[in-house]
């Protein structure tokens, strides 16, 4: 099946320096979508890119996908203690039915980030 | 308007027994999906279901198996279980199955001994 990885698994940053994190599909997306989690806390949306080379930003977040649609990132600019927890990329994967579609998020295995004065 | 809520928050469970948990979608979504997130994973896809039927599944066993009522909200249902099972449960609604943003709700934890 399916397999999406990310790297880093983790890393430590001081408060203003820069993060990335990189994540790989085993197969093509449909489109991918990115999820914050704080610690304790659940998965919270940040973002969906569905073209192939499609760069998105947020603020200090950006987001790009891959031309072949198989892999992403995710870049933080002067990253704050703010930014704290584990970024989930996620591919999306839709079935066809005979009733309508289906779909199915794929997580991929996530990066911790740690961001210290 | 209310987000995404499920019940309960914990529960402690024994080996063989079964359990049951509940997710109410936020207001406006119509499709639930499930996902099982051991400690210092990624969330795994249960199922999805939508207009009460499941539309898709993942590896999971036929242990576990949901139910998604008229009013959109919808129940996961786990038997005989077994420790490897303590985990996080989301349920995440969204609108429609065509791959909209997913809103999770805050999770059951479930432990079993």
């Amino acid at each position: 099946g399916q397999q999406v990885m990310q790297i880093p698994q983790y890393q430590h940053v001081q408060e203003g320096e820069d993060f990335t994190t990189y994540c790989n599909s085993s197969t093509t997306l449909s489109n991918i979508q990115w999820y914050k989690q704080r610690p304790g806390g659940h998965p919270v949306f940040l973002i969906q890119l569905v073209k192939s080379g499609e760069v998105k930003k947020q603020k200090r977040l950006t987001f790009q996908f891959g031309e072949a649609k198989k892999n992403s990132s995710l870049h933080i600019t002067a990253t704050q203690t703010t930014d704290v927890g584990t970024y989930f990329c996620a591919g999306l994967g839709i079935r066809k039915l005979n009733t309508g579609t289906a779909s199915k998020l794929t997580f991929g295995t996530g990066t911790r980030l740690q961001v210290t004065l | 308007d209310a987000g995404v809520t499920q019940s309960p928050t914990h529960l402690i469970k024994t080996r063989g027994q079964q359990v049951t948990l509940r997710c109410s979608p936020k207001s406006g979504h119509d499709t639930v999906s499930w996902y099982q997130q051991a400690l210092g994973q990624g969330p795994q896809f249960i199922f999805q279901y939508y207009e009460e039927e499941e539309r898709q599944r993942g590896n999971f066993p036929d242990r576990f198996s949901g139910h998604q009522f008229p009013n959109y909200s919808s129940e996961l249902n786990v038997n005989a279980l077994l420790l490897g099972d303590s985990a996080l449960y989301l349920c995440a609604s969204s609108y429609g199955t065509g791959g909209r943003e997913q809103y999770f709700g805050p999770g059951t934890r479930l432990t079993v001994t």
